[in-house]
Order: C-alpha cells, then structure tokens, then sequence
C-alpha cells in the first residue's frame, strides 16, 4: 500500500539552530501539503503545493520558515532559526487533486522538540 | 470567521456504543471529513460526506445534515483500539480544510 515517507521521525534541537524536514508524497499525488499540530489541537496548514508550485503559503511563517517541491515530486520544510514555540509535531499529507472528494493521506509526522 | 466544534473528551465503554458531534460554520461546504489519530501518530482517513445521511463502513457510521451544519461519528462494537482522538474537517468553498481540534475518546474496559 503506497504511503505518504517523512524523515526523520524525531528531531531535537536548540533555539536558533537550522532544522529541516523531507517528505515524499504517495507516488502520483500532485498536491502536497505541510501541517503543524501543536499537542490537543487539530492540524494547522502551513503551506500547499500544486505540483512544484505554492498554492496557500498564507500561514508560513515567511520570516523563518521556507518549503521547496523543485521538482514536483518531494518536499523540504526549512526552519531557520528555531524557536521554542516551534515545538510540535509536523505533517505532510499528500492528495491527488484538490477537489471536494479528495482525501488527504499523511505521513507518520516529524516531533520537532526545540530545547 | 470559520469554526469547528468538537467536544474535547469523551468516555465510553468496552462493547458499547459512542456518538462525537461536529458542529460547523464554514465559508462554502465542499465536504466532511473524519480522521483518527491515535497519540504520537499522524490521522488516518475514517470517512467522507458531501450530501445529508448516512454513510456506514463496519463498525463506524458518519452522518451529515448541511443545513444544520452537523455531523456525526458513530462507533459501534467499541474496542479498547478505538481509544485516539477523532478530528473532524470541512471543505470550505476554496477548498481549504478546516480541521476541528479533535474529541479524545477513552475507552475503559
């Protein structure tokens, strides 16, 4: 059964340090989206690629948060510096289309823990 | 502004039955989803409805009335596996998802 990869399954770091996050999609999926859960709370959408291109960045914290899907396929999810608050788990989810029926699969989830 | 409402915990039984309310104010209605999410664990897909009734798969059932903007999880046969939290999300008209906090589902023996 084809599934959502994200690497790695936990990260430690310290405030101010660089830290980055890989996802592949299921194989076909052309749009692919990064969430932030914070612990009792439901997925908050950071940013929604269309393919290599961005279709809702409106909640990424441009000032320290970058994505990238170069070439359609995989994605990165860059934090630079970390802060405290940045502590929580990260999903990657992928879709085949953005329609009303179409379902979002997720990966297992980064646990960002920023010291 | 756009909301979802869940309750935050619910407790239930083994072998019994529970139903988690999803109450909705949305921009434009593109569909309902159900996740469950266990702790630690990404959400999995439970189930879709885009028109009013009910859609049954095994032991869970999800209902939708668009007009009341409410929806329904049931889970029947209850298994000590069903302890996770249950998110509820809607399709706004932009085809964003809106995603409730989740209901904490305890299951005691």
């Amino acid at each position: 059964e084809a599934e959502v990869a994200q690497s790695p399954r936990y990260k430690i770091t310290e405030k101010s340090q660089a830290v980055a996050f890989w996802c592949d999609p299921i194989s076909g999926h052309a749009t692919l989206y990064w969430y932030r859960q914070i612990l009792g709370q439901g997925p908050e959408l950071l940013v929604q690629f269309q393919d290599e291109s961005v279709v809702d960045d409106s909640q990424l914290p441009k000032d320290r948060f970058s994505a990238e899907r170069l070439k359609g396929v995989d994605s990165t999810l860059k934090i630079q510096p970390a802060e405290l608050g940045d502590s929580a788990m990260y999903l990657c989810a992928s879709s085949s289309g953005q329609g009303d029926q179409e379902t979002q699969y997720f990966g297992p989830g980064t646990r960002l823990l920023v010291l | 502004g756009q909301n979802i409402d869940q309750p935050t915990e619910m407790t239930a039984t083994e072998g019994a039955i529970v139903q988690i309310n999803c109450t909705y104010q949305t921009s434009g209605f593109n569909g309902l989803f159900w996740y469950q999410q266990h702790a630690g664990e990404a959400p999995t897909f439970l189930s879709y409805n885009v028109l009013d009734g009910l859609e049954e798969k095994g032991r869970s059932s999800s209902f939708l009335s668009r007009s009341k903007g409410y929806s329904y999880l049931l889970l029947q046969e209850l298994q000590m596996k069903d302890s996770a939290s249950y998110l509820c999300a809607v399709k706004n008209s932009n085809y964003q998802l809106i995603w409730g906090a989740g209901t904490k589902l305890i299951i005691k023996p």
